[in-house]
């Protein structure tokens, strides 16, 4: 069974730092492409960022509130994902959920490979409670 | 950034209904789109990815269509299990977004 763990979620300060886990099994976990989701307390969700597989170059994307404080990382050899969070604000107040997904390759008129990644599982969440 | 809009942002309906919510993309986006359905306190569920395709083990009743710009998530028969949060997302491009939300409830 495919499963995802998050955990890490305190009660923080603003202008700390935090790292969240996520713990992953039932699946191939050095070949995922794996993200980070938010939901703020009684809001909608917010994508926060994903990294790839090392065998699909290991690089990251991140959305824009986050980008340059947050940093998705992954250790393949204990099937674990993490988002360090730095310079925390109380806008990243929500529960943080763990996903990984599916990926379909399409190639351009160049040649040139593109992917399409959706995301098919989830954790339960982590709660990130940033407050003086 | 890719704005998607739902529409409605609440829909009341009836157990047997037919009910349809949109999502509309502020650019095109193919059809690389997927349907969420979230209850509370609990973590989102994919119902439905590339626009139509159904998530495995996800009831036939859900169904997905649309390209381009505008898209459609339909149940043709509401069950009481179904009301909840729906969400759509654009994965097209980075960074992915999602739609506001839907919340389906009991008319």
């Amino acid at each position: 069974e495919v499963q995802l763990v998050e955990s890490g979620g305190v009660l923080i300060k603003p202008g700390g730092s935090l790292r969240l886990s996520c713990a992953a099994s039932g699946f191939t976990f050095s070949n995922a492409w794996m993200s980070w989701v938010r939901q703020a307390p009684g809001k909608g969700l917010e994508w926060v960022g994903r990294i790839k597989s090392e065998t699909d170059g290991g690089t990251t994307d991140y959305a824009a509130p986050v980008n340059g404080r947050f940093t998705v990382s992954r250790d393949d050899s204990k099937n674990t994902l993490y988002l360090q969070m730095n310079s925390l604000k109380t806008e990243d107040t929500a529960v943080y959920y763990c996903t990984t997904g599916q990926r379909t390759m399409v190639r351009g008129i160049l040649g040139l490979k593109h992917y399409y990644y959706y995301m098919d599982v989830w954790g339960k969440g982590t709660t990130v409670t940033v407050s003086s | 950034d890719i704005q998607m809009t739902q529409s409605p942002s609440t829909l009341s309906a009836s157990v047997g209904d037919r009910v349809s919510i949109t999502c509309r993309a502020s650019q095109s986006i193919s059809s690389w789109l997927a349907w969420y359905q979230q209850k509370p306190g609990e973590a989102p569920e994919l119902l439905i990815y590339k626009a139509s395709s159904l998530e495995s083990g996800v009831p036939s009743r859900f169904s997905g269509s649309g390209s381009g710009t505008e898209f459609t998530l339909t149940i043709s028969s509401l069950q009481p299990d179904d009301f909840a949060t729906y969400y759509c997302q654009q994965y097209n491009s980075y960074p992915y977004t999602f739609g506001q939300g839907t919340k389906l409830e009991t008319k």
